[in-house]
């Protein structure tokens, strides 16, 4: 069993609508949860990150975390062309243990 | 710019060369971190560092070696690589207490092993 799961994609989109990336995971020790953004050829970059249970809101963004049923989403809203990328779910436990999932390819289409 | 740098960006090297990674962060973080990006496959984490000593080691074949002079160096010396160690490698840093625990990483190495 995989640490983390997503769906791989491609989830498409049309442009102003709102994603919905979805994210499993198995560690129940798990404190923190991250998403990360990363462009073809570019390194993954912190777009969002949650500790509690509920929703956190940064600008468009919106992560959900539901730590029962061991579940983090990322909502995009608004979405932009410049938003198509692969996004990360990661998790840990503690600073030496993350676990990233295999990604979902956003196509966010104009 | 995430305060984090790697260099070099791109590294072609033989199965018998030796040549060294480096990354260096410039955001007071005390923890940091080498991953492996191949293609079609998630993030691995390969070796993490706290002040300085290494508290993970994901069972990483002996061709890859790190090094932590101090919290704000990473090197990776790699040495009789196989073509399939050809990958992204990345560097990380972040704090190593509590739940603000975020990675930022560096822009990466692009190795190509022939």
């Amino acid at each position: 069993q995989k640490e983390v799961e997503q769906n791989s994609g491609p989830l498409s989109v049309p442009e102003g609508a709102i994603a919905s990336l979805n994210c499993t995971y198995s560690d129940r020790g798990s404190q923190s949860f991250f998403w990360y953004r990363q462009y073809s050829g570019k390194s993954p970059e912190l777009i969002m990150f949650i500790y509690s249970n509920g929703d956190k809101e940064d600008g468009r963004f919106t992560a959900q975390l539901n730590k029962a049923s061991q579940y983090v989403s990322l909502l995009i809203r608004d979405s932009q062309p410049s938003d198509s990328a692969t996004y990360l779910c990661a998790v840990s436990p503690n600073f030496n243990k993350f676990y990233f999932g295999s990604g979902t390819k956003l196509n966010v289409k104009p | 710019e995430t305060g984090v740098t790697q260099t070099p960006r791109h590294l072609v090297m033989g199965m018998t060369n030796k040549k060294s990674l480096k990354c260096e962060q410039h955001l007071g973080h005390n923890a940091m971190y080498w991953y492996k990006q191949s293609a079609k496959k998630p993030l691995e984490l390969m070796f993490v560092y706290s002040l300085e000593e290494r508290v993970e080691n994901n069972s990483v074949p002996s061709r890859f070696s790190p090094e932590c002079p101090n919290s704000s160096h990473l090197f990776l010396h790699l040495h009789t690589l196989q073509p399939e160690d050809s990958a992204l490698y990345l560097c990380a840093s972040s704090q190593s207490e509590g739940y603000y625990n975020e990675q930022f990483f560096g822009p990466g190495t692009r190795l190509t092993v022939l």
